[in-house]
């Protein structure tokens, strides 16, 4: 099993640029889980698909990021026009069902900088 | 929403020493509790899931405590060796299918000998 793949591992954006980072779930899995982990704010959850269908996405920004899930074996999280601050490491995992007591198991994340 | 406080944000600990991390959480309804551990450049690799019915849980070089009376969680490295130095994560997640994780900030432990 190769675990959850997430690419790139590292992005460099400029300011106003678009950026799109993939994810691609443990096989079977049917929830994806993305997160963001910077040093002031530790790890963030944003949003959350269940059997491709957003479930939770009381943690995204409201405005220049967005996230789909198109197919079970793939996820996306979009962010337009990047600024600065959105510079952190975005982490994706999966679990099994999204059930509370669903283990989730992490991808090794996407480095994403925007100077 | 929840709120979780994790203590010490930094632990240094001499080989074969034991080591304490503590969580405190604020929602009485957080029925799940998990352990992670990030080596740097890595994802988070799921140590142990407790659940709140649970209060002790051992693993492996790892004893995790539940005390859901004050509302603490604690993760206890026995005779800790290098591989263990890296940061380490609790979380908490409500009983249903809504939420993601809330973290706690992470403790980096460096074992040295």
């Amino acid at each position: 099993n190769a675990g959850v793949i997430q690419t790139p591992r590292h992005k460099v954006t400029g300011k106003g640029q678009e950026a799109t980072l993939w994810c691609e779930p443990i096989s079977g899995h049917s929830a994806v889980f993305w997160y963001r982990q910077t040093i002031v704010q530790g790890l963030e959850f944003l949003t959350y698909f269940r059997n491709q269908a957003p479930i939770d996405d009381s943690g995204m920004p409201k405005e220049r990021f967005s996230a789909q899930m198109p197919n079970q074996s793939h996820s996306t999280l979009k962010i337009q026009s990047t600024q600065p601050q959105d510079s952190a490491v975005y982490l994706c995992a999966s679990s099994l069902d999204g059930g509370g007591g669903d283990p989730q198991y992490f991808g090794p994340g996407t480095r994403l900088l925007v100077l | 929403g929840e709120q979780v406080e994790q203590r010490p944000p930094h632990l240094s600990v001499r080989e074969g020493d034991s080591a304490v991390i503590i969580c405190t959480y604020t929602d009485p309804n957080s029925y799940y509790f998990f352990w992670y551990k990030q080596e740097p450049g890595a994802g988070l690799q799921l140590l142990m899931k407790v659940f709140s019915s649970t209060e002790i849980n051992e693993g492996q070089g790892f004893t995790v405590l539940l005390n859901k009376k004050d509302k603490q969680l604690s993760l206890n490295l026995t005779a800790a060796h290098p591989g263990d130095s890296a940061v380490y994560f609790c979380a908490v997640r409500f009983n249903n299918y809504a939420q993601g994780l809330t973290f706690g900030l992470g403790t980096r432990v460096s074992v040295f000998p």
